[in-house]
């Protein structure tokens, strides 16, 4: 398996444009998650989905922030419309069945909104 | 989420073990812990995870004490390649199973 694949890796974008980050999950995992990463507040969970459903968003930050996942095999993450404190580096991570603990992190999308 | 608390940083030499403490004292019965670590410009990894026992796999050892309120992660010979972020993390089995990272702790590895 490829592993967790997000695209774009690289994004630069002006303030008030639309940003839509893209992950697909490995195969057969049913947990997808959103995490932004800044030097200031580390690691924070944004957003998580069970079985394409999301089942916590108390970490979107805003309304300009939303996640979907209309299939087991595809996220986005749209930002609309971006302000340069968003730059961060935005990592996708999945993880199998109930009882499966492992979770797999992409290689992550570094935004820079200017 | 029950709350877990690491050293910022620590060094250690390669070749030698190293040690990483967590203390987790608000840990409930269904808690699992698990270790992740960062590599450079790279996502977190899985590293272990436990319950009450110890464990170990390829990657590492996980000591939990009796009483769980805290673990230590051993790396029995560390590598230059192991420098990272090590992130100590409590996950419930009930609810929500979602991975709250903290701050972690920086391990530095001196040739």
């Amino acid at each position: 398996d490829a592993g967790v694949i997000q695209s774009p890796r690289h994004e630069v974008t002006e303030m008030g444009q639309e940003v839509t980050l893209r992950c697909k999950p490995i195969s057969g995992h049913n947990s997808l998650f959103w995490y932004r990463q800044t030097m200031m507040r580390g690691l924070e969970l944004l957003i998580y989905f069970n079985n394409n459903v999301p089942i916590d968003d108390s970490g979107m930050p805003e309304d300009r922030f939303s996640a979907k996942m209309p299939n087991a095999s595809f996220s986005t993450l749209k930002i609309q419309p971006s302000e340069p404190r968003d730059s961060a580096v935005y990592f996708c991570a999945s993880r199998g069945l109930r009882g499966r603990h492992e979770a797999f992190f992409g290689q992550g999308t570094r935004l820079t909104v200017v | 989420d029950a709350k877990t608390t690491q050293p910022n940083s620590m060094e250690s030499n390669e070749e030698e073990p190293v040690h990483l403490p967590c203390n987790h004292s608000t840990i409930s019965g269904t808690d699992y812990i698990h270790w992740y670590r960062q590599l450079p410009s790279q996502g977190p990894e899985y590293v272990i995870h436990g319950l009450t026992s110890n464990v170990n796999n390829r990657m590492a050892s996980l000591a939990i004490a009796e009483d769980r309120k805290s673990s230590t992660l051993i790396l029995h010979r560390a590598t230059l390649r192991d420098a990272a972020v090590y992130y100590c993390i409590l996950r419930g089995i009930q609810g929500a199973q979602k991975l709250v990272f903290g701050q972690g702790t920086r391990l530095t590895i001196n040739p």
